[in-house]
């Protein structure tokens, strides 16, 4: 079974340190990995997929198969990056596995 | 472009009382979902459906049921709300990007069944 785990369950950093949001992943075959976020009473929404190897809003995430590991980085936080963040995984197109989410706090 | 669209937003229950959480899609999506958001616990899957008629259980279907009414709603129902239903729902939909999935999400409807 696909399973998605984010050791983190909150996470602290102040203004213009980096950060690294934790994501974990089983599963035998070729899955894609996703960064999922939510700010502040907004909606969930996508943030970065690994098959795209694109850098959004300062963050990147690597797969690493050896590891199984899909971690999110960002050389300097911002205050605006305070947030959740969800990593999720899918494979062949089917339904999306989530993580238990990150809560990540900017300090200023 | 509405996107993904979830009634009610709130919602207060009493422990017995039924339900049904509406939500509608206009992207012409084939899969819908239902998740539940709970602190510590993440998004956990209730119900799927990946095409109009078809519908799976995902990790925490007890006490919940689902209809996919046609292509654009998925309507989730509590038939005897339990306290330890209290929790955000989330409604998404999907469709195939290329090789990858990428699920748009309603609002969420913060239930409270007391």
């Amino acid at each position: 079974a696909q399973r998605v785990t984010q050791p983190e369950k909150l996470l602290s950093v102040f203004k213009g340190a980096p950060v690294e949001l934790k994501c974990n992943y089983s599963y035998s075959g070729s899955p894609e990995l996703f960064w999922y976020v939510q700010y502040s009473r907004q909606r969930l929404q996508l943030l970065l997929r690994h098959i795209s190897r694109e850098s959004i809003k300062g963050f990147t995430a690597d797969l690493n198969k050896g590891e199984t590991s899909f971690h999110l980085k960002k050389p300097f936080a911002q205050e605006e990056d305070s947030a959740m963040y969800y990593c999720a995984l899918s494979f062949s197109g089917s339904r999306l596995t989530f993580g238990e989410g990150t809560q990540l706090t900017v300090n200023p | 472009n509405a996107g993904v669209t979830q009634t009610p937003k709130f919602q207060v229950l009493k422990t017995g009382q039924s339900m049904t959480l509406q939500c509608a899609q206009d992207m012409n999506h084939n899969s819908m979902y239902w998740y539940r958001q709970d602190p510590g616990m993440g998004l956990r899957l209730i119900y799927y459906s990946a095409s109009e008629g078809t519908t799976d259980k995902g990790e925490v279907p007890n006490g919940y049921n689902v209809s996919r009414l046609n292509k654009r709603e998925f309507s989730l129902r509590l038939e005897s709300a339990a306290p330890s239903q209290t929790s955000v729902y989330f409604c998404a939909s999907s469709a195939l990007q290329g090789r990858y999935t990428e699920a748009f999400f309603g609002q969420g409807t913060r239930l409270t069944v007391v």
